[in-house]
């Protein structure tokens, strides 16, 4: 089985301010991670994920994430947050023998304050 | 590329109608998916497609709801009969299959927003 939990139903922060969106996961053996982010009236969008290789992944829009193996996390992260990120924003995990869906978590909207 | 087409944008119908949601994954990409969105329960996987055969449809709630590939370029869900619980926005997804399969990002459409009164 593999789930993901995302803590933070909502997040806020003000404008050039450093940002976290956290997530933490489940599987069996190692993981492929991703993040998708939900403008309103608008399907998911990627914007990283992890595969293999360096625990910080570099992704769209000046996002990155860093995986933790011993933690089972992969925290979404950007320097300095800007209006336009207000979104909701999905971490999804699959693992790597199971099934090929993804399991999403249950987002967390994320509200950035001029 | 025009990325994941769905159709009809919204949808408004009374309960015990059918109703028809149509995608068009992307060109090449082999696997596709059908999820469906509500504030209670989040985004939920219905189910989905590799080579047009389905793979996992345990997501499906009930036998109201049916899905088809009948080829790479076209999948429907179908309601019927519709109820007002089944109220809420279904999105298309296509992903590639080739190379790290696993690894590949899905790309979503733009949502069939259900309202069944």
């Amino acid at each position: 089985a593999q789930s993901v939990a995302q803590p933070e139903d909502q997040v806020n922060v003000a404008e050039g301010n450093p940002l976290t969106v956290k997530c933490t996961y489940s599987v069996s053996g190692n993981p492929y991670l991703f993040w998708y982010v939900q403008y309103p009236n608008r399907g998911l969008q990627f914007l990283l994920k992890y595969i293999t290789g360096d625990n910080l992944v570099k992704g769209s829009y000046g996002f990155e994430a860093e995986f933790n193996k011993s933690q089972t996390s992969f925290h979404l992260k950007k320097p300095s947050a800007l209006v336009s990120d207000s979104a909701l924003y999905f971490c999804a995990v699959r693992d790597r023998m199971g099934r090929r869906a993804l399991t999403f978590g249950s987002g967390t909207r994320l509200q950035v304050q001029p | 590329d025009a990325g994941v087409i769905q159709s009809p944008r919204h949808e408004v119908t009374e309960m015990g109608q059918e109703v028809t949601l149509r995608c068009k994954p992307i060109s090449g990409h082999n696997s596709l998916f059908w999820y469906r969105q509500t504030m209670m329960r989040g985004l939920e996987l219905l189910i989905y497609f590799n080579n047009n055969v389905p793979i996992d449809d345990s997501g499906m709630p009930e036998d109201r709801f049916s899905a088809k590939m009948p080829n790479a370029s076209f999948s429907t869900l179908k309601i019927q009969p519709s109820e007002p619980r089944d109220s809420a926005v279904y999105f298309c997804a296509s992903s590639p299959t080739s190379g790290l399969a696993g690894g590949n990002e899905q790309f979503f459409g733009p949502g069939t927003r259900l309202t069944v009164l």
